[in-house]
């Protein structure tokens, strides 16, 4: 069975500092990975995808794929209070197929 | 452009009522999913469709449940009879299906429905 691996939280982070949020996953077929935002209340909302070992930067956020590892991370830089959120990290065996969701980690950015 | 579109936003119904909720996708998507989220189970995935067939049903929780997609541009989720243990909060997700594409979905406001 799939599984997608978070720690819950909460991780509280304080503004300015990176706020790094990690993930692991079974399923050795995963081929594309995703990180949502969401804030309470409100749906998902696409933060970064990544498909291949390494880094993808975009704006502050960094997301990491380690495939051998079955790790995947993503790294907020100069975190502001309005990154407090659940960030949900997802998995999939590749083209348009379902997520495998983690529970997601609650990340508190303290001013 | 529009998002995802789904509708009801809430919906309160009894036990044993039917239940149906829709989804129209972003124009120009041709992959549709449909998600459950609680706070026991997170959000789980239930059915997919590409080009309007149905790949995967294999999260669907039981034969209450159904899902249809007549056309590229509308699809419905239905729970008859409806259980309170149905109560969540349902996510249409859409995204482009085909070589070159990056697969990334896109969600919708969700439907919170709560069965008592």
């Amino acid at each position: 069975q799939k599984e997608v691996e978070q720690n819950s939280g909460p991780l509280s982070v304080p503004e300015g500092a990176i706020a790094s949020l990690n993930c692991t996953y079974s399923d050795r077929g995963s081929q594309s990975f995703f990180w949502y935002r969401q804030y309470s209340g409100k749906s998902p909302e696409l933060i970064m995808s990544i498909y291949s070992n390494g880094d993808k930067e975009d704006g502050r956020f960094t997301a990491q794929l380690n495939k051998a590892s079955q790790y995947v991370s993503l790294l907020i830089r100069d975190s502001q209070p309005s990154d407090s959120a659940t960030y949900l990290c997802a998995g999939s065996g590749g083209g348009a197929d379902g997520l495998t969701f983690g529970k997601g980690t609650h990340l508190i950015i303290q001013p | 452009d529009a998002g995802v579109i789904q509708s009801p936003r809430h919906e309160v119904t009894e036990m044993g009522q039917e239940v149906t909720l829709r989804c129209k996708p972003i124009s120009g998507h041709n992959s549709l999913f449909w998600y459950r989220q609680t706070m026991m189970r997170g959000l789980e995935l239930l059915i997919y469709f590409n080009n309007n067939v149905p790949i995967d049903d294999s999260g669907m929780p039981e034969d209450r449940f159904s899902a249809k997609m007549p056309n590229a541009s509308f699809s419905t989720l239905k729970i008859q009879p409806s259980e309170p243990r149905d109560s969540a909060v349902y996510f249409c997700a859409s995204t482009i299906y085909g070589t070159g594409f990056t697969y990334e979905q896109y969600f919708g406001p969700g439907t919170r429905l709560t069965v008592t």
